[in-house]
Parts: C-alpha cells; sequence; structure tokens
C-alpha cells in the first residue's frame, strides 16, 4: 500500500524567512511522482511544484524548492523568502507512475497547516 | 483560460436524500478526478474518468458513483446520505490520464448533510 506521512501539523514562519515542509512516504512502485499542493482558505488545490521519482536533479519553482531523498523516501519542500500569501495548508501527493505520467489516485498526505507571520 | 468550475459551491441535504455534483473542466481536459476532503479523513480518491470511462475507482461504497460526459464534464453522485458523506468534494482535470503535467482542481463542493 502506498502511504504519505506529514508529521508537522502546524508551523509558523516569520515572513521574508525560509521553512521546511516534511514528508515521507512510502510506494513499492518504481515509477512514480511527488507533488506539493498548497489549499488556501479559498479552498481550491494548487500544484506547487512536482517530482518525478527517476530524476535525480531536485526541482525548483522561484522561491519553492524540493529536497528529494530517494531511498530514505522522503520529500520535504523548501520556501525561501516566505510571503503572507503562503499561508495555508500545504499537502504532500505521491502520484503512481503509468506509461504517460502519475495516474488520477493521488494519496494525500493529512497536511501542514502554514502560517507566516508579519 | 476558465479553470476547472464546481457546482453549486455550498449544499445542504437531508439524511436520506441523494445529490450530484458538477464539474466542468479545464478547456481540452479529458480526464477528471474526484476526490472527497474531510477533516478526520483527509483528502481521499473517489474515481477518475478518462472518455467517458472510468479509469480508476477508489474505495468507497457503492453510493458514490459517477459519470463522464463526451464534453469532459463530469458529475458525481451520492445516493442515500449519511451524515459522514458531509465534506468538501474536489475535482481535478488533466489533459489524459498519467499526465506528469499534474492535475488542476476546482474550489470545491461544501457538502452538508443534517
Amino acid at each position: 500500500a502506498q502511504t504519505v506521512t506529514q508529521s508537522q501539523p502546524e508551523m509558523s514562519v516569520q515572513e521574508a524567512e525560509t521553512v521546511t515542509l516534511s514528508c515521507t512516504y512510502d510506494t513499492s512502485e518504481n515509477n512514480y511522482y511527488l507533488f506539493w499542493y498548497k489549499q488556501p482558505p479559498s479552498r481550491q488545490m494548487i500544484l506547487v511544484i512536482r517530482q518525478e521519482a527517476y530524476k535525480q536533479q531536485n526541482a525548483t519553482e522561484n522561491r519553492f524548492s524540493v529536497n528529494f531523498q530517494k531511498a530514505a523516501k522522503s520529500f520535504s519542500l523548501k520556501i525561501s523568502d516566505s510571503q503572507l500569501g503562503d499561508t495555508a495548508m500545504y499537502f504532500c501527493a505521491l502520484g503512481r507512475g503509468s506509461r504517460g505520467g502519475s495516474q488520477g489516485n493521488l494519496i494525500f498526505g493529512k497536511g501542514t497547516k502554514l502560517s507566516v507571520k508579519p | 483560460k476558465a479553470g476547472v468550475t464546481q457546482t453549486p459551491r455550498y449544499l445542504i441535504k437531508t439524511r436520506g436524500q441523494q445529490v450530484t455534483l458538477s464539474c466542468s473542466p479545464i478547456s481540452g481536459h479529458r480526464s477528471v478526478s474526484w476526490y472527497q476532503q474531510t477533516p478526520g479523513q483527509g483528502l481521499q480518491f473517489l474515481f477518475e474518468y478518462f472518455s467517458e470511462t472510468q479509469r480508476n475507482k477508489g474505495n468507497f461504497p457503492g453510493r458514490f458513483s459517477g459519470r463522464q460526459f463526451s464534453n469532459s464534464r463530469s458529475e458525481m453522485n451520492v445516493s442515500t446520505l449519511e451524515l459522514g458523506d458531509s465534506a468538501l468534494y474536489l475535482c481535478a482535470s488533466s489533459l489524459e490520464v498519467g499526465r506528469t503535467g499534474g492535475y488542476t482542481f476546482g474550489s470545491g463542493t461544501r457538502l452538508t448533510v443534517v
């Protein structure tokens, strides 16, 4: 069975500082994808960053980067220069790979509530 | 271009009734997935449709069903509602099953069963 664990239910960070959210996962698949989604109070899930398991290079999207440790099955998200608009729930998700990419049945962690303080 | 549209935004139903939720994917997207989000269970996958066919199904009772139309719009139906069905129902669309670009989510339908 595939599982995703986020061990930090809540975190806070001062504006402009850096914060790291943790995620560990378990899967027996060789081909899989990992995602971080952000859910602000508006409820819409917004894709922050994705990582293909077969790529060793860590994904980066502007202020967001990941530390992907495949052997340890760890996938942490680093947010640099935190902004007030980063306040949201953050979900780590695992997708099983198929020929074209991940399948639609994503497995989500329980989430980390991040508060950015002015 | 327009995002994923879910209607209605809010819904209140009585136990035992049935409900239908609608999801219009991004234009050109052919895959639609549905998720249930509750405080206790988190986000759980319901099912995925592609080209009017159910491609994947989560571990939910048969009271939960869905379908997809030729224009890729999707509906999910819950029959004989229970109090535990109160949740945020999210749908997500993608160009196709397995697209590595990820899935674009809608803002969800908040269902309250009383």
